[in-house]
């Protein structure tokens, strides 16, 4: 079972829909939760990021942990074009220590 | 904003030729890293840097790689001899806390 598992998509959705990404992963230990958005070509940009399990919200982003289902979510209300990116899930298990990417989610809103 | 910067963007080298990507963090930050992406593949790590010593690498980072924070601001990765597997785009990351991390833009190495 791999580390960490996320649809790669694509994702279409039309401008001003609620999109909901999600990933999931195997290994209990990971403690800390984050979502980068990357466009192509560029590198990743971290969007939020969640110790354990709870909601944590940021202007139209919302993210959610759940550790007892090993599971993600990330929820952007009021889309836009200019989100149309790749999403990725990120984990680790402590500071410092090595992210674990999903392979990335691609999201396209349409106008 | 402060932001990571990476030279050169796009890099071609002959198989077997040395290469050295360069890097400069954001100036408070204390932790560094290099990240790989093949294309089409997974953001993948490579090593993590703190306190001038390495503090973890990956399978993928053996001896043709190394890292080096010459001075106070530059960080780079030294690739010795380079295969055609090699090409990728290489990211630099720093954070000043070890959770949230900002990467460049990234260097895109072709080895041909």
């Amino acid at each position: 079972q791999k580390e960490v598992e996320q649809d790669p998509g694509p994702l279409s959705v039309p401008e001003g829909a609620i999109v909901s990404l999600n990933c999931t992963y195997s290994n209990s230990a990971f403690q800390y939760f984050m979502w980068y958005r990357q466009y192509s070509r560029k590198g990743p940009e971290l969007l939020m990021y969640t110790y354990s399990s709870g909601n944590k919200e940021d202007g139209r982003f919302t993210a959610q942990v759940d550790k007892s289902s090993k599971y993600i979510s990330l929820f952007i209300r009021d889309s836009q074009p200019s989100d149309s990116a790749t999403y990725l899930c990120a984990m680790t298990y402590s500071s410092a220590s090595k992210i674990i990417f999903g392979s990335g989610t691609r999201l396209s809103i349409r106008p | 904003e402060p932001e990571v910067t990476q030279t050169p963007s796009h890099q071609v080298t002959q198989m077997g030729q040395e290469v050295i990507l360069r890097c400069v963090p954001i100036s408070n930050h204390l932790y560094f890293y290099w990240y790989r992406q093949i294309l089409g593949q997974k953001v993948e790590f490579l090593v993590s840097f703190y306190n001038n010593e390495i503090s973890e690498k990956s399978e993928i980072f053996d001896d043709q790689f190394s890292v080096e924070r010459p001075d106070g601001s530059n960080f780079t990765l030294k690739i010795r001899s380079t295969k055609l597997e090699d090409s990728a785009m290489y990211f630099c990351a720093s954070s000043r806390d070890g959770y949230g991390y900002t990467f460049g833009s990234g260097t895109r190495l072709t080895v041909v």
